[in-house]
């Protein structure tokens, strides 16, 4: 149990457009998913935590009006890089809370290259 | 504030066994340790919850300080999976389960 996926696994896209992300829990509900970015050969830096119904909660220094974040059910969140750039490529990688409990469960990721 | 994860990288022969470290300025209210392969996400091994607790599973063993400042990843008789990337998560208060990760320690198991 505690499966996370996401969708795309891995997408490039033009500089100047959009690219959304996908994240599901398969099967439980989350109560709470977070999104994080990583660099190569870096940590995972978290970016926002969202809840279902409720604006997302974003960490200092990144741009809510840049990555739309979206939790339209207790299963499903979206990240939206809007007027992608190329420092923007990152690994994009989701995760969820169980039940309210204090593990996470991550998806396996979504790499992003901004060309 | 990150905290602060030693050594940041380890090479092993396979059964050797390895410590990890991460510390943190302030008191931590759990600590959650993960370990990442290459190109892949991070896998959830086990949470540290209370201060003198101590956890293992086969042979991969964490404990958390009784002043939960410190936690310690141990691992025993080291196999060649055991190789990646290993990183601690720290809670500092109990707020919505939000994790500060380490930077992270590199680890190769050699045969």
């Amino acid at each position: 149990g505690a499966v996370v996926s996401q969708h795309p696994s891995w997408v490039i896209c033009k500089s100047g457009t959009s690219v959304k992300i996908e994240c599901r829990s398969l099967d439980f509900q989350a109560t709470t998913m977070f999104w994080y970015r990583q660099f190569p050969k870096q940590s995972l830096m978290l970016m926002a935590t969202s809840n279902e119904g409720s604006k997302a909660t974003y960490e200092q220094g990144v741009e809510k009006d840049k990555f739309l974040i979206n939790h339209a059910s207790l299963t499903l969140s979206t990240l939206t890089v809007t007027s992608a750039h190329p420092e923007d490529s990152s690994f994009y990688i989701c995760s969820a809370n169980r039940d309210s409990l204090p593990e996470q469960y991550f998806g396996p990721g979504t790499r992003l290259t901004v060309t | 504030q990150q905290p602060v994860q030693s050594p940041q990288a380890v090479i092993l022969r396979e059964g050797e066994d390895a410590v990890i470290n991460c510390s943190s300025s302030k008191a931590l209210y759990s600590v959650h340790w993960y370990r990442q392969k290459h190109g892949e996400a991070p896998v959830f091994l086990m949470i540290l919850l209370k201060g003198g607790e101590q956890k293992g599973h086969d042979k991969i063993s964490a404990s958390f300080n009784e002043k939960k400042q410190q936690s310690s990843l141990y691992l025993t008789a080291s196999q060649l999976s055991y190789s990646g990337t290993y990183f601690c998560g720290t809670e500092v208060k109990a707020a919505g389960n939000k994790l500060t990760f380490g930077g992270g320690t590199r680890v190769l198991v050699k045969p």
